[in-house]
């Protein structure tokens, strides 16, 4: 397979904890997103890599949140002392930027995480 | 302020029926218009892009439909299938960057048989 992979498929925690979250996009693609995803709504989008920098970060990625692509392959997203309001779906997507602005972000199938 | 909406919320339809879902949006500088399919735990897959100049645009048995005027689009559904129970999702992109994405609430589809 050779999707965007995302690992765990599922993580349970205590409240307080910290997470991490790893991403591995298709090979070629140097654009990576992160993405929030609550029930019933469609994702937010967290921040965006092109390569290994980091070129945008939405405010809804608080001081406890960091992400990393440190040689512009696999990505990681930690959590530092998760929140009841933590639980959600993250995803994650990547796409090629030679393509332009209309080509499709393909995304992993997430990251669910519940905070107990 | 950049906005997507859709419409059903949900709608349920028998096997083999058609079904129009409706996205409207109030993005600025427009850029493209996307559908995607989301499965119940898996991540959104992408159905169709169209940009500015593109009125209509098939993926098999889904056509998605642009009015860059009114700023509305549809999402035609033929003969639908079981496995055509999911979320479909509307996103449009501003003008200024990939990563600016606005993404609707989404249409829950059921096909019942």
């Amino acid at each position: 397979d050779t999707g965007v992979s995302q690992n765990p498929r599922h993580k349970i925690t205590k409240r307080g904890q910290n997470v991490t979250f790893r991403c591995d996009p298709i090979s070629e693609h140097n654009r990576l997103y992160w993405y929030r995803q609550t029930l019933g709504q469609g994702p937010e989008f967290l921040t965006y890599f092109q390569n290994e920098a980091q070129l945008e970060k939405s405010r809804l990625l608080s001081d406890r949140f960091s992400a990393e692509r440190p040689k512009g392959s696999f990505s990681t997203l930690e959590i530092q002392r998760t929140e009841q309001g933590d639980s959600a779906m993250y995803l994650c997507a990547s796409s090629l930027a030679s393509q332009g602005l209309n080509q499709p972000q393909h995304f992993g199938d997430g990251t669910r995480l519940s905070i107990l | 302020k950049n906005q997507v909406e859709q419409s059903p919320q949900s709608l349920i339809i028998l096997e083999g029926k058609n079904c129009t879902l409706q996205c409207n949006y109030t993005v600025s500088p427009f850029s493209n218009l996307r559908w995607y399919k989301q499965d119940t735990g898996r991540g959104p897959v992408s159905l169709t892009i169209m940009t500015f100049s593109e009125n209509t645009k098939s993926n098999g048995r889904y056509t998605a439909t642009l009015d860059a005027d009114t700023k509305q689009s549809s999402l035609h559904i033929t003969a639908s299938q079981l496995s055509d129970s999911a979320s479909y999702i509307c996103v449009v992109s501003a003008r200024r960057s990939n990563y600016q994405l606005i993404w609707g609430a989404g249409t829950k589809l059921i096909i019942k048989p």
